[in-house]
């Protein structure tokens, strides 16, 4: 059974570095075909993916954000960690992250609860 | 890479069908299959509903049914129930260095 959970500050302040922490069971991140995910959700808005981490530590992000995103794994732990700067507004948004699939398919299997976090002084 | 189109909103009755389409470009929707929906209820997580275009996850009720014609996919659901009523993303493969883009969502609503 896969399970996936966010963790970290649920507000920060605007100019501030927000480090979230997504642990997880049920995979392994040395698994060839595997890969987690970050996407976050703004209120009452769409998904935005934002990064992606490969099971050989090979690593993608959204190209609107690249500067400020930093992914990480760490498979003894099961976890991977998104590191954003220079926080803003209207990066207040519910953050998930979820299992990714890409052997053939391409596609979020299982997704965590999500976290939201707020960005206000 | 630009989000998908998808239309903001959409509509239908108790045992009807509806459809909900997804506009991409020759670079992603039109050169891969490999595009995949979500549903997304309000206040939940979202949930895969179709992958590679018109793969049913086990699970996924046999209404939800995908296609793709060009540029655009879509997402068909037959019979529609009052618990369908949500909002539905799709994402498609775009390339190596950009894997994933979404749509900017839909919502249903069952009259």
């Amino acid at each position: 059974q896969i399970t996936l959970k966010e963790s970290g500050p649920t507000l920060v302040k605007p100019t501030q570095t927000l480090t979230l922490t997504c642990t997880f069971s049920g995979f392994s991140l040395r698994t060839y075909g595997v890969g987690v995910g970050w996407i976050r959700q703004p209120p009452g808005k769409a998904l935005e993916w934002l990064t992606l981490i490969y099971w050989d530590n090979d690593k993608r992000y959204s190209p609107s954000l690249k500067s400020r995103l930093t992914i990480t794994k760490d498979t003894s732990k099961n976890q991977v960690v998104l590191t954003m700067t220079s926080m803003d507004p209207v990066d207040t948004a519910t953050y998930y992250c979820a299992h990714y699939y890409w052997t053939s398919g391409h596609y979020f299997d299982y997704w965590g609860q999500g976290i939201l976090v707020t960005v206000s002084s | 890479q630009s989000a998908l189109t998808q239309p903001a909103s959409v509509s239908g009755s108790p045992g009807q069908s509806i459809t909900i389409s997804c506009t991409g470009t020759s670079s992603d929707v039109g050169h891969f299959n490999l595009v995949s929906w979500y549903q997304q209820h309000p206040g939940k997580v979202p949930k895969l509903m179709i992958s590679e275009v018109n793969k049913r996850p086990s699970g996924v009720s046999n209404r939800f049914s995908g296609s793709k014609s060009g540029n655009t996919a879509s997402l068909t659901i037959s019979g529609l129930q009052a618990e369908d009523e949500a909002d539905y993303y799709c994402s498609s493969y775009a390339s190596s260095s950009t894997p994933v883009v979404f749509g900017g969502g839909t919502k249903l609503t069952v009259l």
